[in-house]
């Protein structure tokens, strides 16, 4: 069984001030990584994937990922953040093989202060 | 690209009747789609998965004769709530893989969601 830990439910900052957003990760096997934004009643849009390759990983809107895989972390970071990022955030996880159930954390919501 | 639909955004409707909801693939094919359900400032829920041309896999605890899906082509999956209840209101999000994504787990494409209301 895999799941998914984002210990922060809310983490609020100020504009143009840098955010990390920690996700941490439990699974037997290899697994494929994502985080996740969704906006008020509307669905999620994938920011960014680890699936092998360069642990740190590059997604829209200036957001990044690192995977460590010792710590089992894969935290989400941005060095500046704006007022549209304000939205909830959902680290998620599958198995790198068989099975495409997908596992979500319980999602931080980023509140970006003016 | 990979934009999925689902229809519709929102149902405000009395207790005991069934409700249904659209989820389409417009510009890929689909064998498989999911459908979640998202609890107020919670996470997403697996209920089902959908497989085109065979029935749908339900996650445990979730009442097969409550929660009809249907995925009847490569572009559409249905959920139909029946004899809906006020504890069924909730949002609910269907996904879809890609056909041509093959057996890596790529990530799914999300629909708008459709918040559901039962009086």
């Amino acid at each position: 069984a895999q799941s998914v830990t984002q210990l922060d439910s809310q983490v609020p900052v100020f504009e143009e001030a840098p955010v990390e957003l920690r996700c941490n990760y439990s699974s037997s096997v290899s697994v494929y990584l994502f985080w996740y934004v969704q906006y008020p009643n509307q669905g999620l849009q994938l920011l960014l994937k680890y699936l092998s390759g360069s642990t740190l990983v590059k997604g829209i809107n200036g957001f990044e990922a690192e995977f460590n895989k010792s710590q089992t972390s894969f935290h989400l970071r941005k060095p500046s953040v704006h007022i549209s990022d304000t939205a909830e955030y959902f680290c998620a996880v599958t198995n790198s093989g068989g099975y495409q159930k997908v596992t979500f954390g319980t999602g931080t919501k980023l509140q970006v202060i003016p | 690209g990979a934009v999925v639909s689902q229809h519709p955004s929102r149902v405000i409707c009395k207790s005991g009747t069934s409700v249904k909801i659209e989820c389409r693939s417009l510009d890929f094919q689909a064998t498989t789609m999911f459908w979640y359900r998202q609890f107020p400032k919670q996470s997403l829920m697996l209920m089902a998965t959908s497989n085109e041309g065979s029935k749908a896999t339900y996650e445990q605890g979730v009442e097969k004769d409550k929660f009809l899906i249907n995925h009847a082509s490569l572009t559409l999956s249905t959920l139909t709530v029946t004899s809906a209840h006020p504890e069924d209101s909730s949002f609910y999000i269907c996904s879809a893989r890609d056909i041509k994504d093959g057996t890596l787990n790529q990530p799914q494409h999300f629909g708008d969601g459709t918040r559901l209301s039962i009086l």
